[in-house]
Order: C-alpha cells, then sequence, then structure tokens
C-alpha cells in the first residue's frame, strides 16, 4: 500500500538557517503530494501542494519539487523565522484518501 | 472565514462509555473524512464520505467505531464500549470532491479524547 517516510526529529535551526526536510514515498498510481503544517495549538494546515511529477509546490517561503525518479518530495526554506517553528508533515493523496508521515518537529531560535 | 468545525474541542470519558464527535464541514465540500492521531504520529485515515454515501470505511479500527453523515453535511463519529487504546485526537477534514484530481483536505482542529 501507500506509505510516506518523512525525516525524524526533532530539528532545532537558528534563525536565517536553510531548512531541508526530507520526504520519500511509496504509491500506485501517480500521487499528489502535500505538506501540511501544525503550529502550536492549532489544527493542521496545507502549506504547499503538487499534483504531477516536476511541479514545485511554493508558500510562504517554502518550495518543495515532485520528483518521481526518486519518489520525493522534500520541503526546503531558505532562511527560517522563529514563527516556522512547528510540525510539518508529508502526505501523499491517492484513493480519496491522505498518507502522512510521522511529523517533523521544528523549533527556530533566534 | 467558516473552516471545519469540531465538536468537543476535548472529550474524557471512562473506559466502557460510548462517545460522538461531530463534524462541521466547510459549506459545499461534497467529501468529507475522518482521521485518527496517536500522540506523535501522523493522523491515520479513518472514514470518508461522498455526500451521505460512506465510500471506504477501510480504516475503521474495529466495529466498535462507527460514523454517519444523514443528509450529506454533518457527520457523527461514535465509539461505542470504549477503551484505552482509543485515546488519540480525531481529526476531520473536508474537501470540495467531485472534480479531476485529488482535492486538497481541509482540517478542523480536532477533538481529542482521554479514555480513563
Amino acid at each position: 500500500g501507500d506509505s510516506v517516510t518523512q525525516m525524524e526529529g526533532p530539528v532545532t535551526l537558528s534563525e536565517e538557517a536553510f531548512l531541508t526536510i526530507n520526504c520519500t514515498y511509496t504509491a500506485t498510481g501517480y500521487p499528489s503530494l502535500f505538506w501540511y503544517v501544525q503550529y502550536p495549538g492549532e489544527g493542521l494546515q496545507l502549506l504547499l501542494k503538487a499534483t504531477k511529477a516536476d511541479d514545485k509546490g511554493s508558500n510562504k517561503g517554502f518550495e518543495a519539487t515532485y520528483r518521481k525518479e526518486t519518489t520525493s518530495f522534500h520541503l526546503e526554506k531558505g532562511s527560517v523565522q522563529v514563527s516556522d517553528s512547528a510540525v510539518y508533515f508529508c502526505a501523499l493523496g491517492g484513493n480519496e484518501k491522505l498518507t502522512f508521515g510521522t511529523g517533523t518537529r521544528l523549533t527556530i531560535i533566534p | 472565514g467558516a473552516g471545519v468545525s469540531q465538536s468537543p474541542r476535548y472529550k474524557v470519558a471512562k473506559r466502557g462509555q460510548d462517545v460522538a464527535l461531530r463534524c462541521d464541514p466547510i459549506s459545499g465540500h461534497v467529501s468529507l473524512f475522518w482521521y485518527q492521531q496517536a500522540l506523535g504520529q501522523g493522523p491515520e485515515f479513518l472514514t470518508y464520505f461522498q455526500n451521505e454515501a460512506q465510500l471506504d470505511k477501510s480504516g475503521l479500527p474495529s466495529d466498535r467505531f462507527f460514523a454517519e453523515r444523514p443528509e450529506g453535511s454533518v457527520s457523527t463519529l461514535k465509539i461505542q464500549r470504549t477503551q484505552q487504546e482509543d485515546s488519540a485526537v480525531y481529526l476531520c477534514a473536508s474537501s470540495l470532491g467531485g472534480r479531476e484530481g485529488f482535492q486538497p483536505q481541509h482540517f478542523g482542529d480536532g477533538t481529542r479524547l482521554s479514555i480513563l
């Protein structure tokens, strides 16, 4: 079945550092890929998405590219801020449901 | 704006009691989903509705779990004879559905269920 493997955390970075959170997937067919973010005390929010190979999703300075050849969808940001501290989930959409990774807790220190 | 609304936010029940969790999807959203999120884990799929039809309930962990959406809008997830392992956050999501391609799902804040 479908599965998502996500970089384990927690990850702690200094403000303005470069961020990468790795995500790889296993799926049948041609899934859509998503990153969701959960800020402290809040619900899951859609951060970005990509629906086909080589698509790049972007939002709030974050980017991720759908790489079919490496079955990956790594999340990147060039310069993180304290306000980016949250839990990040990679997810695969197929057969009308989402399959999530285990989440990566990111803490940005000033 | 009116997002997905879940109630209650927190529920504490004694083992063996029945509980009911409510979800109000975004107005006009055809598809509705329930997920279970254990502590420190990602959400796991429970069940899916398109309008009032329950099209997939493959993720329901036992026959103690039951979901309904009788008028194609509000949904209720019911857990009978609760067990300690049912303690988790229960998330509801909705999407436009009925269109080509996978539609993004929009999540509520969840109900945190604790079974004593």
